[in-house]
């Protein structure tokens, strides 16, 4: 079991380009989580999907598209990256909303 | 709302001395509270969790943390650090049925010989 997978683990954007984070769960977990983590700020719920086919909006979801794929799928869409989108981003999963499993994160930079 | 408050962004411990870390809570309903760890660079694992069985709740790496209603506190014990404990700690808060967790902001352990 792999767990929960990242793709890419860094990445650096000019201001203005878009990108699409991937992850991924090979767990059958049907709830999936995107977050950012600032220092000093904790993790930041940006958006989650419950289940497949569903998605909602966290904590800080402006500037931020999401698509759940599958039930294994979920990413994270920048449309025009900003200099403020720099973090760390993580995804999780879980069955429930009690033990969410975390992916190793990517970095982001804009420049 | 839900929401964790934990005291001190940074803690310091020698070697052997006892680890507490606070997290004190704010739910108008039952809460259900973890711990969570993480590691330099990777993700957050799940240390503990309360979830309205017994108040004192063990976790991995000899780890415990206690739910007092009365202080809304779930405060993070281990009797004795290592080294191998340095890392940041989050606490995070959910109630039954919800479907997403709130964070803390984080405190980092710092475990000195």
């Amino acid at each position: 079991n792999a767990g929960v997978t990242q793709t890419p683990k860094f990445q650096v954007l000019k201001t203005g380009q878009s990108m699409t984070l991937q992850c991924a769960q090979d767990m059958n977990h049907n709830s999936m989580y995107w977050y950012r983590q600032d220092p000093g700020m904790g993790l930041r719920l940006i958006y989650y999907s419950a289940s497949e086919g569903t998605t909602d909006k966290g904590e800080v979801p402006n500037g931020y598209n999401v698509s759940r794929l599958n039930k294994r799928e979920f990413s994270l869409r920048l449309e025009s990256a900003a200099p403020s989108q720099t973090s760390v981003y993580f995804c999780a999963s879980s069955e429930d909303s009690y033990e969410q499993y975390f992916g190793p994160g990517t970095r982001l930079t804009v420049t | 709302a839900q929401s964790v408050t934990q005291l001190g962004s940074h803690v310091s411990v020698s070697e052997g001395a006892l680890v507490l870390l606070r997290c004190n809570y704010s739910s108008s309903v039952p809460p259900y509270l973890f711990w969570y760890v993480q590691y330099p660079n990777q993700g957050l694992q799940l240390l503990l969790k309360y979830t309205s069985a017994a108040t004192l709740v063990k976790g991995i790496n000899g780890f415990e943390a206690e739910f007092k209603k009365s202080e809304t506190s779930f405060h993070l014990t281990k009797p004795s650090a290592h080294m191998s404990d340095a890392a940041e700690y989050f606490c995070a808060v959910t109630k039954r049925g919800y479907s997403t967790l709130t964070f803390g902001k984080g405190t980092m352990l710092l475990v000195s010989p």
